[in-house]
């Protein structure tokens, strides 16, 4: 069965810091990945995705990806964050060769201190 | 701007008490999700709409019913609304099948309907 997982449920950083956020994936076919952020009370805003191509993936916001497929990883990086990055990170996959339905991983709170 | 749109945004109802949620869409796209959240988890699918199928998912309790009228809309209805189904609703909305993987695998979610009940 396929699967993700947030290997971290929170992450405490001070701004203008560098922040990584990991999520592993679990699965026999080839993925799609996605990050989604979302604030307080919204909806999910996709960050970035990787389809296929490069595997270095850069999002809004100023946020970056990597799909390492033989490490199953598709870590979320920023090199310097503020404190409106605050928010719930989610890492989701979906799988080709059907509908896109996405998996999503518990969930990553990010919280950037002055 | 093309988007998705819930309504209301905040929805109180009482125990037992059936409520609608509704989901509109001016992006034209063929697939609709309903997602529940609830607190500190990661949202889970309900079901979705592909045009007019519907498909549910396996551990989808029966007191969750959808209906999709036409393609910009979608209800979601719970017929008996329990205390643990307080949470927040999200509607998504996607292409499908149009055979290019950049328009066919993206999610674009509404802004939620957080859902207590008393």
């Amino acid at each position: 069965a396929q699967s993700v997982t947030q290997l971290d449920s929170q992450v405490p950083v001070f701004e203008e810091a560098p922040v990584e956020l990991r999520c592993n994936y679990s699965s026999s076919v080839s993925v799609y990945l996605f990050w989604y952020v979302q604030y307080p009370n919204q909806g999910l805003q996709l960050l970035l995705k990787y389809l296929s191509g490069s595997t270095l993936v850069k999002g809004i916001n100023g946020f970056e990806a990597e799909f390492n497929k033989s490490q199953t990883s598709f870590h979320l990086r920023k090199p310097s964050v503020h404190i409106s990055d605050t928010a719930e990170y989610f890492c989701a996959v979906s799988f080709s060769g059907g509908y896109n339905k996405l998996i999503f991983g518990a969930g990553t709170r990010l919280a950037v201190h002055p | 701007d093309a988007m998705v749109i819930q309504n209301p945004r905040y929805q109180v109802t009482q125990f037992g008490k059936p409520v609608t949620l509704s989901c509109s869409q001016t992006l034209n796209h063929n697939v609709m999700y309903w997602y529940q959240q609830k607190s500190s988890q990661a949202p889970k699918l309900l079901f979705h709409y592909y045009d007019k199928d519907f498909n549910n998912e396996a551990d989808t309790p029966d007191n969750f019913q959808s209906r999709r009228p036409n393609t910009s809309f979608c209800f979601l209805d719970i017929r008996s609304p329990g205390l643990g189904d307080a949470a927040m609703y999200l509607c998504a909305t996607s292409r499908a099948g149009t055979g290019e993987v950049e328009k066919d695998n993206e999610q674009f979610f509404g802004p939620g309907t957080r859902l207590t009940v008393l």
